[in-house]
């Protein structure tokens, strides 16, 4: 069976902090790993991964994908209250189109 | 352009009523997907459409959900005599075309069955 496990599930850091969020998959025929914020309702795309050891980055966000230990991480440096939320991780299959979410870290970053 | 749009934002109903969730999706987009979220976990595929027909049904929970896309853009989701275990957050998504890509989510439909 398919796994998406993220952790920690929660986290509270102080503003000016630096995050680390994982997510480790199982996952016959992976294709790629994508990163999403759900601030209300929403979840909004951050992230995709599909090959390994390549860091993506956008402002004080990065992710890196790890296709021999089956992981990733989505780094957040200097925090700020704006970036609580609660971020998802997804994986595709090749030739998929389902996301198969892991159930999320809760982020709250205080003042 | 402008987003994916559900409506309602929120709808409560009672056990045993029918409910019907919209989706608009991102103009020119061919793939549509619906997933539900309840609380505290990530969002569980339901269903997938590529064009007007159901290319993957496999997530829909039984056979009181269905869900159709008659024009090959908005589409709606159906829930028959709904029960309380049917309460959760109904996502939309779209993408350009099917495949494993980027989904662009809508806000979602708060359904909540008294």
């Amino acid at each position: 069976e398919d796994k998406v496990v993220q952790s920690p599930l929660s986290l509270v850091v102080h503003e000016g902090d630096t995050v680390t969020l994982n997510c480790s998959y199982e996952v016959t025929n992976f294709r790629s790993l994508l990163w999403y914020k759900q601030e209300k309702k929403a979840p909004t795309f951050l992230f995709m991964l599909t090959s390994s050891g390549i860091e993506k980055k956008s402002g004080r966000l990065s992710s890196i994908l790890d296709k021999k230990e089956l992981f990733s991480i989505l780094n957040i440096t200097a925090t700020q209250t704006g970036d609580s939320a609660i971020y998802l991780c997804a994986v595709i299959k090749d030739s998929g189109y389902a996301l198969n979410f892991g159930k999320g870290t809760s982020l709250l970053v205080t003042p | 352009g402008a987003g994916v749009s559900q409506t309602p934002s929120n709808k409560v109903t009672e056990k045993g009523k029918y409910v019907e969730l919209r989706c608009d999706p991102i103009s020119g987009h061919t793939a549509l997907y619906w997933y539900r979220q309840s609380l505290g976990q990530g969002p569980e595929f339901l269903i997938y459409f590529q064009g007007t027909g159901a290319a993957d049904d496999s997530g829909l929970p039984n056979d009181r959900f269905f869900a159709v896309r008659p024009e090959g853009s908005v589409s709606t989701l159906k829930i028959q005599r709904t029960e309380r275990g049917d309460s959760a957050v109904y996502l939309c998504a779209s993408s350009p075309n099917g495949g494993p890509y980027e989904q662009f989510f809508g806000p979602g439909t708060r359904l909540t069955v008294l």
